[in-house]
């Protein structure tokens, strides 16, 4: 059964700082892998999604790249602003179905 | 954009009651989902939804039951609430294959 797992649980950073969040999963044959940004109280939302053949994908400050080989997933944020302070979770589609596995998530707190 | 609209943010009810989530989507997705999210458990699948009058056990079916009776609107329904089903319902999106997902804003119901 897949299993995907999300380091850190939180993350405090000030404003201006690169970071990295990381996402593994067990089983590499994947479909795709889909980060996803939640507010306080609010729905997911859809950040950046990697197919199984593809590397990396870009959008804004955002950086999601893919090694399946090795199970390992980072969304890289440059230049963090406060307004980036939600939780970030990342998810993998396994080649042949359609229900997604979810790790629990990275709080990010980025202060002014 | 794709828009899933669920139809009550919060609720509070009282333990026995019969409760009804519904939610709608504007994009004729085949693929519908509820999910429930809870401090340190994540997201975990209750049902989903292939197609009308589809309906197929998640990971916690348990004490819930589900109703597609047009593609468009897909009700997450508990026969009798109780309090450890007091959480975030989440309800998701996408077409057959994907590959993205979309979810709606939640539903945060307490039960009393």
């Amino acid at each position: 059964k897949q299993e995907v797992t999300q380091i850190p649980a939180a993350l405090s950073v000030p404003e201006g700082e690169n970071l990295v969040l990381n996402c593994s999963f067990t089983d590499s044959a994947i479909y795709n892998l889909q980060w996803f940004r939640q507010d306080p109280g609010k729905g997911l939302t859809s950040l950046l999604l990697i197919q199984s053949s593809q590397r990396e994908q870009t959008s804004g400050r955002l950086n999601a790249s893919l090694d399946k080989s090795s199970g390992r997933s980072t969304l890289y944020i440059a230049a963090s602003q406060p307004g980036d302070s939600a939780t970030y979770l990342c998810a993998v589609r396994p080649q042949g179905y359609s229900t997604l596995t979810f790790g629990k998530g990275t709080m990010l707190l980025v202060s002014p | 954009d794709v828009k899933v609209t669920q139809s009550s943010r919060y609720l509070v009810k009282r333990t026995g009651e019969k409760v009804f989530l519904e939610c709608v989507q504007d994009m004729d997705h085949e693929n519908m989902f509820w999910y429930r999210q809870d401090p340190g458990l994540g997201l975990r699948l209750i049902y989903f939804s292939y197609d009308v009058k589809m309906k197929e056990k998640g990971d916690i079916p348990e004490g819930y039951s589900v109703s597609r009776e047009k593609k468009e609107r897909f009700s997450l329904i508990l026969e009798s609430a109780s309090t450890n089903q007091t959480s975030m319902y989440l309800c998701a999106t996408d077409p057959i294959g994907g590959p993205k997902l979309f979810f709606g804003e939640g539903s945060r119901l307490t039960v009393l």
